[in-house]
């Protein structure tokens, strides 16, 4: 079966620029999320969803950075007035229960990542 | 607040021998998950293996075995019989009751010579 996807792989932005990256999850995943991932580094939080509730977006650095899962399935993250400390690979993950229970069965799967850079 | 930490930056291996991924964490959550990911070159993050705080048992995937330590708060990966595909990133991270996102340390290359 399919996997997560994303949209696009790569993506080159002036500063300034508004991007909008695409995540596909798998079908019927409950659960989805997206990392910030910057070079040498491991990925880090950005923010969660359940269905289409926003749950958590604890970890979105500024205002100028929204996620939207409209109808529960492909949600879109947005970087408004790009600036060169966004650059770093955007990945996405979805899981298929929507509870926090703590089990491999409640595994993320992650997309292959958009990677951003900001010129 | 959770914390992993992935002290080796690269580690290197001959094909067909062991390797062990170290893994420390920290939390106050009496219930938790922890996780090791790989990342190949293609930048896709693969699930390899799962260990709950209350297993019984350290955790075994294949090749793969989860080497815990609970009084030290250490989640070694030990990998046998390497092969050239093994080379990759790999990840160790964590999850804690009620919490949905998974926090992760910086990482170790692992490199496979033949």
């Amino acid at each position: 079966g399919a996997g997560v996807s994303q949209s696009p792989r790569y993506k080159v932005a002036k500063r300034g620029q508004d991007v909008a990256l695409r995540c596909d999850p798998i079908s019927g995943h409950v659960s989805l999320f997206w990392y910030q991932q910057a070079l040498g580094q491991g990925p880090e939080f950005l923010t969660y969803f359940q269905n289409e509730a926003q749950l958590d977006k604890s970890g979105l650095p500024s205002d100028r950075f929204f996620a939207e899962r409209p109808e529960g399935s492909v949600s879109t993250l947005k970087i408004q007035r790009t600036q060169q400390e966004d650059s770093a690979v955007y990945l996405c993950a979805s899981s298929l229960d929507g509870t926090s229970r703590l089990s491999s069965y409640n595994e993320q799967f992650f997309g292959p990542g958009t990677r951003l850079t900001v010129l | 607040a959770q914390k992993i930490t992935q002290t080796q930056p690269g580690m290197f291996v001959q094909e067909k021998e062991a390797v062990t991924l170290d893994c420390t964490y920290d939390t106050s959550d009496p219930s938790y998950g922890l996780f090791w990911y790989k990342q190949p070159s293609s930048g896709e993050m693969i699930f390899l293996i799962y260990q709950g705080s209350y297993d019984q048992q350290n955790a075994t995937e294949g090749r793969y075995s989860l080497n815990f330590q609970k009084a030290r708060k250490s989640a070694n990966l030990v990998i046998s019989a390497s092969q050239l595909g093994d080379s990759a990133m790999y990840f160790c991270a964590m999850k804690g009751t009620g919490f949905q996102k998974l926090v992760f340390g910086t990482g170790t290359r692992l490199l496979v010579s033949p």
